[in-house]
C-alpha cells in the first residue's frame, strides 16, 4: 500500500523558511517522480514542483522558483521541499504526491498524502 | 501556462440521478506523441485528492465504472451515470502537457 506522509508544516514570518519532508513507502521509490501540490485555505489546487526519479531533473511553478527547492534521498525513501523567502500567499495546505510516468515525458499524480499546513504570517 | 476552466463551478443532485462535469483547457492537451494529457480529481470534504480519471477515459485502479471521461483537444468531460451520496467533494481536472501542471478551479458537487 502506497503510503506519503508530510512533515515540516508551521507557522513561519514572512521572509522566514520551512523545510518540509514527505516519508515514502509502499513502493520503489526511486523508480518515480514525485511532486508538491499546494492548496491555500479554501482555494483550489496548485502544483508547486516536481523532481524526476533519479533527482536529476526538477521543475518549479514560476510563482516559486528561485524560493523553493525540491530535492529527494532515494536512499531513506524521502522527498523535501525547502522553502525561503516565505510570503503570506505562500499559505496552504502542502500535499506530496506520487507520479506516474505519463507517455514519454510526463505524468500525472496518482497519490496524494494528507498535507502539511503552512501559515506565512507575523 | 494553459489555462483550465470548468463548468459548472457547483452542481447539486439528486441521488441515483447521472452529473456532467465540462472542463476546457486554453490549448489542446494532444500531443503529437499521440496522447491527451488531461486528468480527473475528487477532493471529498476533509480529504486530499484522489485519481479519477487519467489520460482522458481511464479509470483508475478501484473506481467505480459509474465514472467515465471522454473528451478530445480542448474539451473534456467527466460523467458519472448515478450519482452516490459518496461522490460528494470537488472535482478537478488537470493538465500534464506542458511540465508546469495546471488544475481547473474545481466543482463542487453536492447532494440534493
Amino acid at each position: 500500500e502506497v503510503q506519503l506522509l508530510e512533515s515540516g508544516g508551521g507557522l513561519v514570518q514572512p521572509g522566514g523558511s520551512l523545510r518540509l519532508s514527505c516519508a515514502a513507502s509502499g513502493f520503489t521509490f526511486s523508480s518515480y517522480a514525485m511532486s508538491w501540490v499546494r492548496q491555500a485555505p479554501g482555494k483550489g489546487l496548485e502544483w508547486v514542483s516536481a523532481i524526476s526519479g533519479s533527482g536529476g531533473s526538477t521543475y518549479y511553478a514560476d510563482s516559486v522558483k528561485g524560493r523553493f527547492t525540491i530535492s529527494r534521498d532515494n536512499s531513506k525513501n524521502t522527498l523535501c521541499l525547502q522553502m525561503n523567502g516565505l510570503r503570506a500567499e505562500d499559505t496552504a495546505v502542502y500535499y506530496c504526491a506520487k507520479a506516474r510516468y505519463s507517455g514519454y515525458y510526463t505524468y500525472y499524480f496518482d497519490y496524494w498524502g494528507q498535507g502539511t499546513l503552512v501559515t506565512v504570517s507575523s | 501556462d494553459i489555462v483550465m476552466t470548468q463548468t459548472p463551478l457547483s452542481l447539486s443532485v439528486t441521488p441515483g440521478q447521472p452529473a456532467s462535469i465540462s472542463c476546457k483547457s486554453s490549448q489542446s492537451l494532444l500531443h503529437t506523441d499521440g496522447e491527451t494529457y488531461l486528468y480527473w480529481y475528487l477532493q471529498k470534504p476533509g480529504q486530499s485528492p484522489q485519481l479519477l480519471i487519467y489520460e482522458v477515459s481511464n479509470r483508475f485502479s478501484g473506481v467505480p465504472d459509474r465514472f467515465s471521461g471522454s473528451g478530445s483537444g480542448t474539451d473534456f468531460t467527466l460523467k458519472i451515470s448515478r450519482v452516490e451520496a459518496e461522490d460528494v467533494g470537488v472535482y478537478y481536472c488537470m493538465q500534464s502537457i506542458q511540465l508546469s501542471f495546471t488544475f481547473g478551479p474545481g466543482t463542487k458537487v453536492d447532494i440534493k
